[in-house]
């Protein structure tokens, strides 16, 4: 297996602009989970799905973000419009969840908002 | 919801000494306490974890203990090597319940292995 898979690696864009993050969970994995990291904040948990279905969103942090998982196998983290403080490493991971607790990452989208 | 604390925020030890990291977390009910690795650049891995039923876990030079009273858990690298040079994650997690586990993470530990 590849293991996670995210898309871009890496996005610059200008404030105002709309970003959409990518990615591809495990297959079989019924849990995948969008984090943000910044050397402020951490590790931040933004939304986490199971089987397709958002299960919690608390940790997003306003309305300009948005996260949707149309299928079992890809999922998508919104930001319109982005803002410089928008600016991080944006991770996506899944987990069999019931099976294990365990969560692997992707490799991450370093993100940055000019 | 849960809190996780985690010091210190930076560690150096020489190449051979043992280094320990720690952990206190706010939610009694938590019961999953995974530890991620996180090399610059890279995506954090899991390198151990402990369920609340047992006090201490080890995996070759790396160990965690857990002190449910207390609320706290440590994670122990006994002889070190440049290789673990790395940041280090602590996280806490309430119990499965049909959903899958929400981890907390704690802000992380750089440790720096010098020779």
């Amino acid at each position: 297996d590849a293991g996670v898979i995210q898309s871009p690696r890496h996005e610059v864009t200008e404030m105002g602009q709309e970003v959409t993050l990518r990615c591809k969970p495990i297959s079989g994995h019924d849990y995948l989970f969008w984090y943000r990291q910044t050397m402020m904040r951490g590790l931040e948990l933004l939304i986490y799905f199971n089987n397709n279905v958002p299960i919690d969103d608390s940790g997003m942090p306003e309305d300009r973000f948005s996260a949707k998982m149309p299928n079992a196998s890809f999922s998508t983290l919104k930001i319109q419009p982005s803002e410089p403080r928008d600016s991080a490493v944006y991770f996506c991971a899944s987990s069999t969840g019931v099976l294990s607790y365990e969560q692997y990452f992707g490799p991450g989208t370093r993100l940055t908002v000019t | 919801g849960e809190n996780v604390e985690q010091h210190p925020s930076t560690l150096s030890v020489q190449e051979g000494d043992s280094a320990v990291i720690k952990c206190t977390y706010s939610d009694s009910a938590s019961n999953y306490f995974p530890w991620y690795k996180q090399e610059l650049g890279k995506r954090p891995q899991l390198i151990i974890d402990i369920r609340s039923n047992v006090g201490e876990k080890k995996d070759q030079r790396i160990a965690v203990t857990l002190n449910k009273t207390a609320k706290h858990f440590s994670l122990h690298i006994t002889e070190t090597q440049p290789e673990d040079s790395a940041v280090y994650f602590c996280a806490a997690s309430p119990p499965l319940t049909g959903t899958a586990s929400k981890l907390t993470f704690g802000t992380g530990t750089r440790l720096q292995v010098t020779l």
